[in-house]
């Protein structure tokens, strides 16, 4: 079975800092991988997504991900936050060939303070 | 385009009552997909749709079931509920049953007293 594991609940920092949120998995077969952004009281925005290819994914905002499968991890950065910045951001991952079960971690708020 | 759409936007129900939740997709996407986001936890898989069949389903009891009308919008249902089913309740989008990416709409929050 896949799981997902946020490492930080909440990461305050302050606007136009740099920022890193951790995601890592685990799995026994190949996964795809994703990162959504919640804002209060709203439904999920899908931010990233890694299928194939380079191993880093970019976002149009400034955010991006590397994908590194030794480590199992998909870290996702930002070099200079605003404080629109602030929501709560959930990794997720989905078993190659089971297109509609994604497996979301426990999600990580992120605080941009001014 | 309109993006995933969801109805009610609120609910407050009774324990023991049943509910019906309402998803429209993304025109042309043919997948739909239910979670459960209870609060301060990352949503739940409950459901997979396609081209009316369940393709999918996660570990919820029977009082969950869902289907998929022809135009590919989908109905959630949950009987007897319980406290414990307060949360929101969001249907996601994909373009095909082969598509990874999956669009949500911005749920539906349900409270039961």
């Amino acid at each position: 079975a896949q799981s997902v594991t946020q490492l930080d609940s909440q990461v305050p920092v302050f606007e136009e800092a740099p920022v890193e949120l951790r995601c890592n998995y685990s799995s026994s077969v190949s996964v795809y991988l994703f990162w959504y952004v919640q804002y209060p009281n709203q439904g999920l925005q899908l931010l990233l997504k890694y299928l194939s290819g380079s191993t880093l994914v970019k976002s149009i905002n400034g955010f991006e991900a590397e994908f590194n499968k030794s480590q199992t991890s998909f870290h996702l950065r930002k070099p200079s936050v605003h404080i629109s910045d602030t929501a709560e951001y959930f990794c997720a991952v989905i078993r190659s060939g089971n297109t509609g079960k994604l497996i979301f971690g426990q999600g990580t708020t992120l605080q941009v303070k001014p | 385009d309109a993006g995933v759409t969801q109805s009610p936007t609120h609910l407050i129900k009774t324990r023991g009552q049943q509910v019906t939740l309402r998803c429209s997709p993304i025109s042309g996407h043919k997948s739909v997909s239910w979670y459960q986001q209870v609060l301060g936890q990352g949503p739940q898989f409950i459901f997979q749709y396609y081209e009316k069949e369940e393709r999918g389903r996660g570990n919820f009891p029977d009082r969950f079931s869902a289907r998929q009308f022809p135009n590919y919008s989908s109905e959630l249902n949950v009987n007897a509920l319980l406290l414990g089913d307060s949360a929101l309740y969001l249907c996601a989008s994909s373009a095909a049953a082969g598509a990874y990416e999956q669009y949500f709409g911005p749920g539906t929050r349900l409270t039961v007293t």
